[in-house]
Parts: C-alpha cells; structure tokens; sequence
C-alpha cells in the first residue's frame, strides 16, 4: 500500500472556527511532511515530523498547530485562520533520511476560509 | 536553502522525447536532485531522483551535469497523460526539501 490519505477533501470553515485536516499512511513511513500550495504555486514545506517529533517548523504561524499521535497520522490543527490561508494543504511520508528517499504525497485537502 | 530555475512552459508532440532542464548553481554536495510531477487536482508524484550519475527508471531518466548545477529530466516518449507541472527539487540532509517554479510541460497529440 502506497497510499496517503487525507481528509477531508474539501473544507469551508470561519475565521472564528477550529477545524482539524488528517493524514494517514501505513508504509511504515517515520518522516510525515504539511505543505501549503497556492494556486499556480509550487508546494511550500510547513512543517516536518521525524519520529513522531517535530524536527522543522518553517516559520508556520501558531493558528497552524501540527500533531503526530503516532507512526501512521499526521493532524493539522486550524485556529482563528485568514482568508489568505485558503489553499490545497498537502500531506507527504517518507522513510527518515530525508534527502535520499522519495516522498509519498496525499492528494490534499483545500480550504477555503471566509 | 539552494533554490532551483525551472522554465515556466514547455511543448511537446506525443511519442517524442521531451528533456526538461534544471538549473541548481547553489547546489551542496549532500543535495540530492529530485524530480516530482503534479496533475491537476492531484498530489505531486515522485518521478526520479540522483546525487551526481545520470539514473534511469521506469518513467524517466535523469542526466546530471559534472559540475552539478544543472540537471535534465527526460521523458523518453511522451504520451498525453505526461502532461502535468514538472518540479525540480533539491533535499538536503536536514529535512527540507525546497519546490522549484516548476514547467508546465504541454503534450500535443
């Protein structure tokens, strides 16, 4: 099984609201990526968990707030979000050693904040 | 990060090879060179990637300039469903990974 999953698919929540985007693998996969992508955009990297430990935070502001309950989920905790938050979020694994092993993308969930 | 520069549009006929070039000038010599391809509505998919010698696999093949600062992906015979935004991506050990503008690679029958 080569997949990454994500939900939802779609999302239109408030700038009051707190919503949560899930992620899922079960390659065995110990790195798990969030990248936000614009539209027309490449994907810009967000956050990177190795071990189930947050190893790189890009600078995210805090209304984004990652989770890695386990070896197999990644959450993306949304809070007090802006309209120009709204984009496709991107969820990716791959085998730790970064550098050297292809990554796994999900096929995202796009937001839409009003 | 080292960046990548990618050429924003590229066109080819069906069944022929088609090369995509990357220009990496800042590259280090941990970097490895990274091809991923993004279909509309879809995810990025990884293609192929490489430290120094050329590589082949069953979807591209990968040629990689002596000096490292350039690479090119070639497609050996395109078909439509290759139609997609190519991205060129350079992975350093510490975990980032850094898009470049990518090419809209546009496939005619």
């Amino acid at each position: 099984d080569t997949e990454v999953t994500q939900t939802p698919k779609h999302l239109v929540m408030g700038m009051t609201n707190k919503k949560s985007l899930k992620c899922e693998q079960h390659m065995g996969h110990r790195a798990m990526y969030w990248y936000k992508q614009k539209a027309k955009k490449p994907p810009e990297l967000m956050f990177v968990y190795s071990y189930e430990k947050l190893s790189i935070n890009e600078s995210v502001p805090s209304r984004f707030s990652p989770e890695c309950p386990n070896s197999s989920l990644l959450n993306l905790h949304l809070h007090a979000l802006q309209p120009e938050d709204s984009a496709l979020y991107l969820c990716a694994s791959s085998q730790v050693g970064q550098s050297f092993y292809e990554q796994y993308f999900g096929p995202g969930t796009r937001l839409t904040v009003t | 990060d080292a960046k990548t520069t990618q050429p924003n549009s590229m066109e080819s006929n069906e069944e022929e090879p088609v090369h995509l070039p990357c220009n990496h000038s800042t590259i280090s010599g941990t970097d490895y060179i990274h091809w991923y391809r993004q279909l509309p509505s879809q995810g990025p998919e990884y293609v192929i990637h490489g430290l120094t010698s050329n590589v082949n696999n069953r979807m591209a093949s990968m040629a990689i300039a002596e000096d490292r600062k350039s690479s090119t992906l070639i497609l050996h015979r395109a078909t439509l469903r290759d139609a997609a935004v190519y991205y060129c991506i350079l992975k350093g050990n510490a975990g980032k990974s850094t898009f470049g503008d990518g090419t809209t690679l546009t496939v005619k029958p």
